[in-house]
């Protein structure tokens, strides 16, 4: 059963933020929200994570609603490069593995 | 530094055959595992190591797939009378420890056609 639901494909302009969307609505308090990213012929790629807070790093930020029923991944000035499928995972502590779904299909055109 | 490498990058094999798929992970780190990415579809798990053991083998199909870390370090999956149904992108990731929020590394994978 999945967790999360996330668009199945996304266009964005070269140079624009990208904002990709992800609801989590049955999220538990100690589940943490987690971005891969997996770009073609490449294995999957740690983006950022985040519980309630939001964070930024050197490749995205992460917006989380109040009520952690859903959260946006920000690619701030996307590129070529940025062209990839973008997951979208909840993981709690104790999971050593990850759960990931079908993702989102984001194609940055310039 | 090193990533995590993996190899053969493809391999093509005839129904029925035996295979083996090799996963050298990022040096020191003790938790490893493999996944399976069928086309269009996220990486699913089959197989968790800490240090030489298999932790967690629950997403392994069936018996016909084995997978062994003898000195913790290198693994070796194998698949033994292999199916059309087994064709996929294999995936290995590890990690410094396996426990708390540890960051997972993926190598390039390697891609199984089974004739």
């Amino acid at each position: 059963d999945a967790k999360t639901t996330q668009p199945t494909s996304m266009d964005c302009a070269e140079g624009r933020a990208a904002n990709l969307p992800c609801n989590h609505s049955t999220i538990s308090g100690n589940e943490y929200v987690y971005w891969y990213r997996q770009i073609h012929s490449q294995g999957p790629q740690y983006i950022i994570h985040g519980l309630k807070n939001n964070e930024t790093n050197e490749m995205a930020s992460l917006i989380i609603t109040e009520d952690r029923k859903s959260s946006t991944l920000i690619l701030p000035h996307a590129t070529l490069r940025d062209t990839a499928v973008y997951y979208c995972i909840v993981r709690a502590l104790a999971d050593y593995k990850l759960s990931f779904g079908a993702g989102t299909t984001v194609t940055v055109r310039a | 530094g090193a990533g995590v490498s993996q190899t053969p990058s493809n391999k093509v094999t005839e129904k029925g055959k035996y295979v083996e798929l090799r996963c050298d992970p990022i040096s020191g780190h003790t938790a490893l595992y493999w996944y399976r990415q069928s086309l269009g579809q996220g990486p699913e798990f089959l197989i968790y190591f800490q240090g030489t053991g298999a932790a967690d083998d629950s997403g392994l199909p069936n018996d016909r797939f084995f997978a062994v870390r003898p000195e913790g370090s290198v693994s070796t999956l194998k698949i033994q009378r292999t199916e059309r149904g087994d064709s996929a992108v294999y995936l290995c990731a590890s990690s410094l420890t396996g426990q708390g929020l540890d960051e997972q590394f993926f190598g390039p994978g390697t891609r199984l056609t089974v004739l």
